[in-house]
């Protein structure tokens, strides 16, 4: 399995203002995925980011709003951009297992907690 | 919007007893995936079923998977006061794709 860590855990920002959310894996990994959850509902994907490629958005979801970075195979931050209340979400990263072969299996770091005022 | 739709929504009983939750999906996958969520922090995965499984154990977790009716199950046996938490499936298209969620069920175990 992969450890994931997120920072910040939480945060509480004013409107208009960005946020930028770290996602540390403890192993390299070729798919990183960030998910958006908006309170209480399910997940849904915001973008996919591959090393050395840019982020596929799915769609209602743009690259002004939600900029993504993958430096390298461990790493990957997901900036929330001009923000409004309605961005008010737990945002999570998540990793497929890294080998030869796809596992299949995704791990989710433990999610950032953004309240916008 | 969301492939997955599970049942029921909400779910409360005794310590003891067994829980089912249920997933519906509208298209082929390569795999189903349920994960469990405490109180709107991370998601713990539990268990993946394979297109080509039937059925999977994972000590009190049992997963089924009938592609032919585009549906599985979660059992959870002998259910403690901590299972309380919410219920995901999510389902990969393919080998290594994303993953599509349903909306979840919220299980409630009374000690």
């Amino acid at each position: 399995s992969a450890v994931i860590s997120q920072k910040p855990s939480r945060d509480i920002c004013q409107r208009g203002t960005s946020l930028t959310i770290q996602c540390q894996v403890d192993s390299q990994v070729t798919m990183m995925f960030w998910y958006r959850q908006q309170p209480g509902q399910s997940l849904t994907l915001i973008a996919t980011a591959n090393q050395g490629s840019e982020a596929t958005y799915e769609s209602g979801f743009v690259i002004d709003k939600f900029p993504i970075s993958r430096p390298n195979l461990t790493f990957s931050t997901l900036t929330v951009s001009n923000m409004s209340p309605e961005d008010s979400s737990i945002y999570l990263c998540s990793v497929e297992a890294a080998g030869v072969f796809f596992t299949d299996t995704q791990y989710f770091g433990p999610g950032t907690r953004l309240t916008v005022l | 919007s969301q492939q997955g739709e599970e049942d029921p929504q909400a779910l409360s009983i005794q310590e003891g007893e067994n829980a089912t939750m249920n997933c519906s999906y509208k298209t082929s996958i390569n795999n189903l995936q349920w994960y469990r969520q405490n109180s709107g922090r991370g998601l713990v995965h539990l268990i993946l079923i394979r297109s080509n499984e039937r059925e999977k154990h994972s000590g009190r977790l049992r997963v089924t998977l009938d592609t032919s009716k585009k549906s599985s199950s979660l059992l959870i046996t002998a259910s403690r006061a901590a299972d309380t938490a919410s219920y995901f499936c999510a389902t990969g298209r393919a080998s290594g794709s994303r993953l599509t969620f349903g909306e979840g069920t919220q299980l409630t175990v009374n000690p």
